[in-house]
């Protein structure tokens, strides 16, 4: 069974930095894209960043491009998201989600979710 | 620029059938989509994958209940025999090299 479970999230000050993880289990980890995506309190959906299987191709947002740096560690089975200069704007459910299509670069559908991890940004 | 757009609310009755639209932004018409469905509370769980030509591909475990088709620009998801725990968010997904797009949701209510 697929499963994708998040963490790190919490209560952080504008300006601060938060890292989040995603734990994968019951698949191949290293063969996948892999993909965060968040919802800020009663909105839709938002892609925020992917990367490739081996970790050798990295895209971001643009709202969060060149604040935000997505990992992997494929030997531990992990994603992660290294969050800095947060702001208000930010503070939303933050999910990863596998991609369902063996490619060298992200870029298909997901087909698995984790629940997610709130990330509030507040003073 | 990629845009998908959704209505904002639907209803049906328990045991109806509903059909909610994306429509895909000019130019864009060949574009396959994702239909993840979101309950209260809950995290995105994935529904299918649409095809320009109407062929879909379904999740583990997704009812027959729920199918997919195309008409040139816009895809339609069909919720037939409507039951109560189908009444949740419903979010269209494209995507591309390096990119992802969500239509702003259709939340659906079963009276």
């Amino acid at each position: 069974e697929v499963q994708l479970v998040e963490s790190g999230g919490g209560l952080v000050k504008p300006g601060g930095s938060l890292r989040l993880s995603c734990a994968a289990s019951g698949f191949t980890f290293s063969s996948y894209s892999m993909n965060w995506v968040r919802q800020a309190p009663g909105k839709g959906l938002e892609w925020v960043s992917s990367i490739s299987r081996s970790g050798s191709y990295l895209y971001y947002a643009d709202s969060v491009k060149g604040r935000f740096t997505i990992a992997r560690d494929n030997a531990k089975n992990a994603l992660y998201l290294q969050m800095n200069s947060l702001r208000a704007e930010d503070t939303a459910v933050y999910y990863c989600a596998k991609e369902s299509d063996i490619l060298t670069r992200p870029g298909g559908p997901f087909d698995y979710w984790g629940q997610g991890t709130l990330v509030t940004v507040s003073s | 620029q990629l845009v998908l757009t959704q209505s904002p609310s639907a209803s049906a009755s328990l045991g109806a059938s509903v059909k909610l639209t994306c429509t895909l932004s000019s130019g864009h018409s060949n574009y396959a989509v994702a239909w993840h469905q979101q309950q209260p509370k809950k995290g995105p769980r994935y529904l299918m994958q649409l095809n320009s030509d109407g062929s879909h591909s379904k999740g583990d475990g997704i009812p027959d209940r729920f199918s997919g088709s195309s008409s040139g620009a816009e895809r339609y998801l069909t919720i037939s025999s409507l039951q109560s725990e189908d009444e949740a968010d419903y979010y269209c997904h494209t995507w591309g090299t390096g990119f992802g797009v969500f239509g702003g949701g259709t939340k659906l209510t079963v009276l």
